[in-house]
């Protein structure tokens, strides 16, 4: 049983550039949210993906968007990145009106 | 929006005591509580849960207790072990099924 990947593990960027990151759900599972872990810190909720369409977000700005495909795989663009953007992205797959939510093993953007 | 706020921010015990970590949070709404575990370099791995019409839950050395009148829950870890030391997060959902992290607590067990 498969569980959440994503890729690629590392990832550096220069600022103002733009990044895709992706994730593959875990087996059975049809809901994608994606999270900003900064260091030191807790992750931060960016949007909630289900059916191919963005479902809730948290306080982002239009740079960060979203694509989910139907076999539920999901995609986090990033545009004009910033110093600030440089954190462990981590995509987290549940089951649809489930909370619980099971991470995978985040990509480390770093913005230079 | 959910606040949830985690203390204490370092928590160091020697193996075998006890730890206890406490979260409090805003919204009486909510109603799902779980907790994670995140080892240096890895995932944020789900290791308790609880949701808001039970008391405490146990699994194994592990347990986590809720006080909704008081907006607080805890967890709490006895006869720690080494393979304990991690940073410890709580969360909460604000609305909808997004979860609302705390800061962590980064917790060491020394031998």
């Amino acid at each position: 049983d498969a569980g959440v990947t994503q890729s690629p593990t590392h990832l550096i960027k220069t600022r103002g550039q733009q990044v895709t990151l992706r994730c593959s759900p875990k087996s059975g599972h049809d809901t994608v949210s994606w999270y900003q872990q900064a260091l030191g810190q807790g992750p931060q909720f960016i949007f909630q993906y289900y059916e191919e369409e963005e479902r809730q977000r948290g306080n982002f700005p239009d740079r960060f968007s979203g694509h989910q495909f139907p076999n539920y795989s999901s995609e986090l663009n990033v545009n004009a990145l910033l110093l600030g953007d440089s954190a462990l992205y981590l995509c987290a797959s549940s089951l649809l009106a489930r909370y619980e939510q099971y991470f995978g093993p985040g990509t480390r953007l770093t913005v230079t | 929006g959910e606040n949830v706020e985690q203390h204490p921010s370092t928590l160091s015990v020697q193996e075998g005591d006890s730890a206890v970590i406490k979260c409090t949070y805003s919204d009486s709404a909510s109603n799902y509580f779980p907790w994670y575990k995140q080892e240096l370099g890895k995932r944020p791995q789900l290791i308790i849960d609880i949701r808001s019409n039970v008391g405490e839950k146990k699994d194994q050395r592990i347990a986590v207790t809720l006080n909704k009148t008081a907006k607080h829950f805890s967890l709490h870890i006895t006869e720690t072990q080494p393979e304990d030391s991690a940073v410890y997060f709580c969360a909460a959902p604000p609305d909808g099924y997004a979860l609302n992290f705390g800061k962590g607590t980064s917790l060491l067990v020394t031998p």
